[in-house]
Formats: structure tokens, C-alpha cells, sequence
């Protein structure tokens, strides 16, 4: 649980289209994999969230995929729109961690009207 | 439900002094709290872990003389910056854990001249 990697670090798309970033983790033992918006100069506000017992969550224009074998998870934005434009971080939790979490690096994601 | 304020939202101090930043969850009560650092353009770095009633747990090369925190009640955990530096200039922000999400504050905005 001390290492997730995020990619990509910018992201921009056109509004309407889809976006979709993908983290990757280390330890086996992560069992929780929360996304955060964060808008500059503001707190980190938790989007979706998944859980090791479950591959794909969605919620409206968000969904969040899990890939337990190949250690990643993907945060799919589809019809995208210009307020979506902020930074996002992954994170992820491991059993016995006491609920600490670690945050991938962020991607700068820019929602072009 | 689970709100978490800080104080205050942004604080200019000389170098050399010392800054204390409260962390208090407003309408629950949080045995552990966060604290993390954010440079500008970079991820959520964790500094400590805050139990009430016991001693921090600092992650490794935050040094804990230099970062002091108090959680004297169910509701409230302080950040107290000694001896701040320029290079102490960042982003302070809190959690709050609240079952096993953590809710964050608004943040602190720290600049040593």
C-alpha cells in the first residue's frame, strides 16, 4: 500500500468526449480505491469510490473499474463536461494501514467547450 | 453530515515563528484525524496520523519536534508549525475519519516570509 502511479499527469478532451485515467498499485493487500476532484485552492471531494470485492461502480457520468489481477483501476468520465475541468487523484487503502491512504501524483484534466 | 473546518484559511508568518492550525470535525466526533501537505501542482503528501487521547504517528522524514499535534478532544486536532521556514510554505490540509471514509477540510494556506 505505499505506492500508487497515475497516468496520465494532463489530460485535456474535447466536451462531450469521454476521459479516462488509470492508476496502478503494488501491494496486494489494497482493498479500497477511492477518486477525488480537487478544484485549485479547494479540499479533495471523494467522486466514486470501489471496493476489492467489486470490479465496476458507476454513478451517472462516473464510473470506476477495478482490475484485481493486473493491480489497477480506471476512472471513466464519459460526456464530458467544462466543469469536470480539475485535477483528479486516485488512491488506495490497504487492510491493517488503519484506514491511511495513498494518493497517486494527479491528473490535470481540461474540458475544452 | 461530516463536516470538517480548519482555521484559519490562510496565514502569513515571519520566519522563525511558530503557526497553530485547528482541524475540527463540526457535527461528528473523529477519534483519528489526518494531516497532509500539498505543494503547489503536486499530490497529498501525509504527514501524521492524529489519535485522540494518544500520541501522533508521523510518516517517515516528517519530524515530529518541528510538526506538533494535539488531539485533546473528539472534535478538534491542532497543527502547530515551530520554528517555520520558507520551505514550510505549502498547502496544510486535514481529514477527518468518519467510519472508514475520511472527509477533508478546506485546507490551510501557509506562507513564511
Amino acid at each position: 500500500g505505499e505506492n500508487v502511479e497515475q497516468h496520465p499527469s494532463t489530460l485535456s478532451v474535447q466536451e462531450g468526449d469521454s476521459a479516462v485515467i488509470k492508476c496502478t498499485y503494488s501491494d496486494s493487500a489494497s482493498n479500497y480505491f477511492p477518486w477525488y476532484k480537487q478544484e485549485l485552492g479547494k479540499r479533495p471531494q471523494l467522486i466514486i469510490d470501489i471496493r476489492s470485492n467489486v470490479g465496476e461502480k458507476k454513478d451517472q457520468r462516473i464510473a470506476v473499474t477495478l482490475n484485481k489481477t493486473a493491480k489497477h483501476f480506471s476512472l471513466h468520465i464519459t460526456e464530458t463536461q467544462p466543469e469536470d475541468s480539475a485535477v483528479y487523484f486516485c488512491a488506495e487503502r490497504f487492510g491493517g494501514s488503519n484506514y491511511k491512504l495513498t494518493f497517486g501524483k494527479g491528473t490535470l484534466l481540461t474540458v475544452n467547450p | 453530515g461530516a463536516v470538517v473546518s480548519q482555521h484559519p484559511s490562510w496565514v502569513i508568518c515571519k520566519s522563525g515563528t511558530s503557526v497553530k492550525i485547528e482541524c475540527r470535525s463540526l457535527d461528528f466526533q473523529a477519534t483519528t484525524m489526518f494531516w497532509y501537505r500539498q505543494f503547489p501542482k503536486q499530490s497529498l503528501m501525509l504527514m501524521a496520523t492524529s489519535n485522540e487521547g494518544s500520541k501522533a504517528t508521523y510518516e517517515q522524514g516528517v519530524e515530529k519536534d518541528k510538526f506538533l499535534i494535539n488531539h485533546a478532544s473528539l472534535t478538534l486536532s491542532t497543527l502547530t508549525v515551530t520554528s517555520a521556514h520558507p520551505e514550510d510554505s505549502s498547502f496544510y490540509i486535514c481529514s477527518a475519519l468518519r467510519g472508514d471514509e475520511q472527509y477533508f477540510g478546506p485546507g490551510t494556506r501557509l506562507t513564511v516570509t
